[in-house]
């Protein structure tokens, strides 16, 4: 079964500054989708990036960017610039697209304190 | 578009009592699912749905949770009779293909006394 490890609870990032969102997964499967979300404290869930396991390169969506490292079942989010606004748990989440299923497989979440 | 509406965002009931959480999916999205996040457990999938049709119902604790999609544009998710450990948020989500990421509505809190 696969499974998503964010092993950070709680980072904290000076605003304007960057700081680095960390996540591990395990899976045997070689085709997937891996994702970010974002839950202000409104409390919606807000997809970040999502980046596609076949695809070398790494997504990017404004300030922010992963690093994917396949081999290593890694998927690390870089928050460039950090804002007041970004602050909020972030989610990692998996998806095969070999196994038939939709499921999500979610990390614990990692919350991200922006200090003024 | 209206995103994923979710209604009741906050329901307080006693334990026993049924609860009846509402969704309506983004418009012409096939792909409907229900969530439960607790501190404990985080966010869990408990049932998802193609064309109205339950696909994966593994994810639902426990016979008092069902859950129905009887149109493309509705779904509930029943608890009856409720116990104060279903007390979490409850997220619908809805996506278009099978390959676009989902859209999550802003929850419903249900807290069981």
């Amino acid at each position: 079964a696969q499974t998503v490890t964010q092993s950070q609870p709680e980072m904290s990032v000076q605003e304007a500054e960057t700081v680095t969102l960390s996540c591990t997964y395990d899976t045997s499967e070689s085709d997937y989708y891996l994702f970010w979300y974002k839950q202000p404290p409104s409390r919606q869930m807000i997809l970040v990036i999502r980046q596609e396991a076949y695809k070398q390169q790494n997504a990017t969506e404004n300030r922010f960017s992963v690093n994917f490292q396949k081999a290593a079942k890694s998927f690390s989010l870089k928050i460039s610039d950090s804002q007041l606004g970004d602050a909020a748990m972030y989610f990692c989440a998996y998806r095969s697209r070999t196994s038939g299923t939709y499921k999500y497989i979610f990390g614990t979440g990692t919350r991200l304190k922006v200090l003024a | 578009d209206a995103g994923v509406i979710q209604s009741p965002r906050h329901e307080v009931t006693e334990m026993g009592q049924e609860v009846t959480l509402r969704c309506k999916p983004i418009s012409g999205h096939d792909y409907l699912f229900w969530y439960r996040q607790t501190m404990m457990r985080g966010l869990e999938l408990l049932i998802y749905f193609n064309n109205n049709v339950p696909i994966d119902d593994s994810g639902m604790p426990e016979d008092r949770f069902s859950a129905k999609m009887p149109n493309a544009s509705f779904s509930t998710l029943k608890i009856q009779p409720s116990e104060p450990r279903d007390s979490a948020v409850y997220f619908c989500a809805s996506s278009g293909t099978i390959n676009q990421p989902q859209h999550f509505g802003d929850g419903t809190r249900l807290s069981i006394l």
